[in-house]
């Protein structure tokens, strides 16, 4: 057990719909990052967030998006939803000791778009 | 660009053989990050070991070990004596300053351990 949580374990919508998928990190840490795993892709960084704010972008479409609470837990929302969006996706979370931090990764959600 | 290889998309070999997964990696940052992930058939994706560009000391733990080379930019991983619970989807992962540590993935090796 990572320590990451991620709600839901399993999604399934219909095509135009939107989800909110949620991601608590592991006590203490301050960065979470968003990753999606799909069959043609492989594994793809999504987003990072540090303390609330916004830190790095990867391949996030615009459809999509995702935020940072005091609380530090994280939810990415994902709306408009195609069927390519079905995937797997994982939340992370590190401790800042300066950079390369390991990234533990949560069970991950299982999306299904119909 | 940077980027991860792993040649080896599936590798099969039967329990107490010795197996080693490869990773190649290509960066232009001097200070990065190698990393390697399990993801077995459950799904969840497990930390396996992180090394940074300045250590290049093999690294040993239990039936597990690391080979790390910057000359051939290689971060091989070995398993030794494999058992049928190591059977999962091994990746290899890439972090560097130039892209804010976010991680850059290879394609998975997936490996089946036969009883």
């Amino acid at each position: 057990d990572s320590g990451v949580t991620q709600t839901p374990k399993h999604l399934i919508t219909a095509t135009g719909q939107r989800v909110t998928l949620r991601c608590s990190p592991r006590s203490g840490d301050l960065s979470v990052y968003w990753y999606q795993q799909s069959l043609d892709q492989g594994l793809q960084f999504l987003i990072q967030y540090y303390n609330g704010e916004e830190r790095a972008k990867g391949n996030i479409l615009e459809r999509f998006s995702a935020q940072q609470f005091p609380d530090l837990h994280s939810e990415l929302n994902l709306s408009s939803l195609e069927l390519g969006d079905s995937a797997l996706y994982f939340c992370a979370s590190s401790t800042p000791t300066g950079a390369g931090e390991t990234q533990y990764f949560g069970p991950g959600t299982r999306l299904l778009v119909l | 660009a940077q980027k991860v290889t792993q040649a080896q998309t599936e590798i099969s070999v039967v329990e107490k053989e010795d197996v080693t997964l490869d990773c190649v990696y290509e960066t232009r940052d001097t200070t990065y990050y190698l990393f390697w992930y399990k993801q077995p058939p459950s799904g969840e994706l497990v930390f396996l070991i992180r090394r940074n560009s300045f250590d290049e000391q093999n690294e040993i733990s239990g039936r597990y070990s690391w080979n790390f080379q910057k000359s051939t930019s290689s971060f091989n991983f070995t398993i030794t004596a494999s058992q049928v619970v190591d059977s999962a989807v091994y990746f290899c992962a890439l972090s560097e300053a130039g892209s804010n540590y976010q991680l850059i993935w290879g394609a998975g090796t997936k490996l089946i351990i036969k009883p």
